[in-house]
């Protein structure tokens, strides 16, 4: 089975702080994900990575960055948490082009 | 741009009360459509992709079907474990996001006993 694994389920970080979110996955695929899920507003796409150190701004990219020095582990980072950012962020993996296996999400609350 | 539709936002069954779930969608060259379902607090879980308009898939009480403009989430006889969140996304051939997908918002199914 794929697994994905998130480094926290729930998070609770201060306004300003630096927060780093770190995801897993075991299955060799090249291509790596990181959503936020919000209420009434879906899933949408951060950014997304096709190979180490390799990355691309999906919709939404504005206030996070990411980096990828491995090929299993993508890590999300907040530069400088704000209350907007408060959300689920769920990190996807895929195999080329084939359907993306998710994380358990983490739920960050900025405060 | 691509967009995805999902309805109706939510519904609620009876046990056994068969229904079906919408997913429209505009997309400029199709590579693929995918259902997930998504318990509270939880990630997606992939259930089925579908290529091409007449393209069906089952798996337990689940069947999704495909046209050249929306997809269905057949659900027969279904059961209390089958409330969830039932998530639709596309990947277009022109997406600047590569493989990644676009999704829609989501159908919330509740079935009570």
């Amino acid at each position: 089975d794929v697994k994905v694994t998130q480094s926290s389920r729930y998070l609770v970080k201060r306004t300003g702080e630096k927060v780093f979110l770190e995801c897993v996955q075991d299955m060799d695929h090249e291509n790596m994900f990181w959503y936020r899920q919000d209420p009434g507003l879906g899933l949408r796409l951060i950014y997304f990575s096709y190979d180490v150190k390799m990355k691309e701004k999906g919709d939404i990219p504005e206030g996070y960055s990411v980096s990828r020095e491995k090929k299993e582990r993508f890590s999300l980072i907040l530069e400088s948490a704000s209350t907007n950012q408060t959300s689920m962020y769920l990190c996807a993996s895929s195999f080329g082009a084939l359907e993306q296996y998710f994380g358990p999400g983490t739920r960050l609350t900025v405060t | 741009e691509d967009q995805v539709t999902q309805s109706p936002e939510a519904l609620r069954l009876q046990e056994g009360e068969s229904s079906s779930l919408n997913c429209s969608y505009t997309v400029s060259g199709l590579r693929g459509l995918f259902w997930y379902r998504q318990d509270p607090g939880k990630g997606p879980e992939f259930l089925f992709t579908l290529y091409s308009a007449g393209e069906e898939k089952e798996k337990e009480r689940l069947k999704a079907t495909l046209t050249k403009k929306e997809s269905f989430l057949h659900i027969t006889a279904p059961k209390p474990e089958d409330s969830a969140t039932y998530l639709c996304a596309v990947r277009g051939g022109d997406s600047n996001s590569g493989y990644a997908l676009n999704f829609g918002k989501g159908t919330s199914l509740l079935v009570t006993p």
